[in-house]
């Protein structure tokens, strides 16, 4: 099994609606993130928890939420979603000992229509 | 404002030579540097790291230099072998700011490595 897990791998979903995106780890790491990739953009952090009672907005947060659950899930939400949050998502975990050596999830791949 | 950039969107490069990927950053608190390598479907993983107490850390086949005073890193390949091609990003933070910190990306460059 794969240490970050992100569901789904794809998904497709109309504007307006609301969708979640989740992640899990068996790292055993404190810290988790999102980021979404878009092409000549590069990954931009959208939000970042360094424990489960603690989070934070990164860059680009408008538009979406994060739910810290318990130390090993971290989820993203777009309460209502429109064309331009169409991007490769990525989740994200490190703890303080690793020298910031994220370790990242395959990715969910996620069009608006 | 881009803190991190990339300004190569890709690099094509023959077998057995030097890959040579750029980045430069604008924040002068940054102070730790990173590389990672995506390939098509996959997440971004650690490839490379270098402290600003230094100018050159090497594991194997890559190295990076650091050129603080012109807020500049790179990072070589050699020699280059068809399974480098992917998406390299280079990352930079503020270790020296707490644990409150986190990496900031480059927006990437795609190495071709022709066989």
């Amino acid at each position: 099994d794969a240490d970050v897990t992100q569901t789904p791998r794809n998904r497709i979903t109309k504007t307006g609606k609301r969708i979640m995106l989740e992640c899990s780890q068996t790292k055993g790491h404190d810290r988790m993130y999102w980021y979404r990739q878009d092409p000549g953009l590069g990954l931009r952090l959208i939000y970042y928890s360094f424990d489960v009672k603690d989070i934070n907005k990164g860059e680009i947060s408008d538009g979406y939420s994060v739910s810290r659950q318990a130390q090993a899930k971290f989820s993203l939400s777009l309460e209502s979603a429109i064309p331009n949050q169409t991007a490769l998502y990525f989740c994200a975990t490190s703890d303080f000992a690793t020298n910031y050596g994220y370790t990242f999830g395959s990715g969910t791949r996620l069009t608006v229509v | 404002d881009q803190q991190v950039k990339q300004n190569s969107p890709s690099l094509s490069v023959q077998e057995g030579r030097i890959s040579i990927l750029n980045c430069d950053y604008t924040n002068s608190m940054f102070d730790y540097f990173l590389w990672y390598k995506k390939y098509p479907a996959e997440g971004p993983t650690f490839l490379i790291s270098i402290s600003s107490i230094k100018d050159k850390n090497e594991d194997g086949r890559f190295t990076v230099f650091l050129n603080k005073s012109a807020k500049h890193l790179s990072l070589h390949i050699v020699p280059s072998q068809p399974g480098d091609s992917a998406v390299y990003f280079c990352a930079a933070t503020s270790w020296g700011g707490g644990a409150t910190n986190k990496l900031i990306f480059g927006t990437g460059t795609l190495l071709a490595v022709q066989p």
